[in-house]
């Protein structure tokens, strides 16, 4: 079964500095769909970022930029110049087919 | 675009007693998913529609729970004889397909605490 792990239940950042959240998968897949999903307090669940699989260039979005390394199963998240408003918890998600699996989430603290 | 909803969005009951969940999904997303969030987890997952018909369910999702989807638009979740490890975020997600990353917009969840 696919599994998504991230290692780190907590970090912290100072605002306008830069963290990277960790997540590793495991699948035996080759083609397959990795995301980013944040989740502020009490509030729904958004996507940051997402990546397929097969292209090799790192997926960005504004602030946010992931780096995909497909051979080692891994797909952490950069958050560059960090903001108050990105305090949340942070999901992996990994899709092939019809499912998601997601990972236990990183708790993000942003220190003013 | 008024995004996916679900009501309620909190709900405490007695163990035993039967609960329902509604979920309206953005209005033409055809792919509609049921997840179960517990503290300090991630979503997982529990069963999915596309249009009216449910494609697939979890082993989570036991006997007590049942899921509709009648007309292909909203979606129902019902748990029958609740008991206290139900308690949890009940999440809702829609997507639409086909597209290339199929990628789900979520909603706010249900809260149930089972007492």
């Amino acid at each position: 079964a696919q599994t998504v792990t991230q290692s780190q239940p907590e970090m912290s950042v100072q605002e306008a500095e830069t963290v990277t959240l960790s997540c590793t998968y495991d699948t035996s897949e080759s083609d397959y769909y990795l995301f980013w999903y944040k989740q502020p307090p009490s509030r729904q669940m958004i996507l940051v970022i997402r990546q397929e699989a097969y292209k090799q260039q790192n997926a960005t979005e504004n602030r946010f930029s992931v780096n995909f390394q497909k051979a080692a199963k891994s797909f952490s998240l950069k958050i560059s110049d960090s903001q108050l408003g990105d305090a949340a918890m942070y999901f992996c998600a990994y899709k092939d087919g019809n499912q998601f699996y997601f990972g236990t989430g990183t708790s993000l603290t942003v220190i003013p | 675009d008024t995004g996916v909803s679900q009501n309620p969005r909190h709900k405490i009951t007695k163990r035993g007693q039967n609960v329902t969940f509604r979920c309206d999904p953005i209005s033409e997303h055809n792919r509609l998913y049921w997840y179960r969030q517990t503290l300090g987890q991630g979503p997982e997952f529990l069963t999915y529609f596309q249009n009216e018909a449910q494609l697939e369910k979890s082993r989570l999702l036991s006997d007590r729970f049942s899921a509709e989807r009648p007309k292909g638009s909203f979606s129902t979740l019902e748990i029958q004889r609740t008991e206290q490890g139900d308690s949890a975020m009940y999440l809702c997600a829609s997507s639409l397909l086909p597209t290339q990353f199929n990628e789900q917009y979520f909603g706010p969840g249900t809260r149930l605490t089972v007492t």
